[in-house]
């Protein structure tokens, strides 16, 4: 069965500074891949997804995210962060034969300081 | 299109009642989830639908749940009878069949039974 670890439960990240949120997948073959965001109160937003091609993928508000397959990982950065980026981020797996099906790891929720 | 849309998005009752979420997914999409999310089990696939048919519900709790889909454009879950550790936000997804598994969520609905 396919999993999905997001190591850091929490990260606490200045304005203006990068991040990067990791996350990692059990799965035998490429998955499909993606990033949502939550802001409270508030259902999951589509960050950005891979399937094929190239590695380095960008999607909405200024995040970008490298595949990695060696490393099995899937990390998601941003240069430069805002106030508004304060949310919890959910990696997914879905699984190519299953039904549209997604496996969500249990997310990181990021704290901006100003 | 207007997204996923639940209601209600907020809903309290007292132990032992029935509740009923509704879920409209977006027009065209072949594919309809629902999950719960709660601070320590974080976010789990309840359910999902294919083209109006319970494909896999081996993520619900207890025969407590149940949920149908009569038609292409609304669902339901209901629990009967409701205990307060079903306490949780509930969201519902939809997806098309074509676009790898690309799910879109709904603004969730928060439940508290008392």
């Amino acid at each position: 069965a396919q999993s999905v670890t997001q190591p850091d439960i929490h990260i606490t990240v200045s304005e203006g500074a990068s991040l990067e949120l990791r996350c990692n997948y059990s799965y035998g073959a490429t998955p499909y891949l993606f990033w949502y965001v939550q802001s409270p109160g508030q259902g999951l937003q589509l960050l950005l997804k891979y399937f094929s091609g190239d590695t380095l993928v960008q999607g909405i508000k200024g995040f970008e995210a490298e595949f990695k397959r060696s490393q099995s990982s899937f990390n998601l950065r941003k240069p430069s962060v805002h106030w508004s980026d304060a949310a919890e981020y959910f990696c997914a797996v879905g699984e190519v034969a299953a039904g549209n099906k997604l496996t969500f790891g249990g997310g990181t929720r990021v704290l901006v300081k100003p | 299109d207007a997204g996923v849309i639940q209601s209600p998005r907020h809903e309290v009752t007292e132990m032992g009642q029935e509740v009923t979420l509704r879920c409209k997914p977006i027009s065209g999409h072949d594919y309809l989830f629902w999950y719960r999310q709660t601070m320590m089990r974080g976010l789990e696939l309840l359910i999902y639908f294919n083209n109006n048919v319970p494909i896999d519900d081996s993520g619900m709790p207890e025969d407590r749940f149940s949920a149908k889909m009569p038609n292409a454009s609304f669902s339901t879950l209901k629990i009967q009878p409701s205990e307060p550790r079903d306490s949780a936000v509930y969201f519902c997804a939809s997806s098309e069949a074509d676009r790898k598994n690309i799910q879109y969520f709904g603004a969730g609905t928060r439940l508290s039974v008392l």
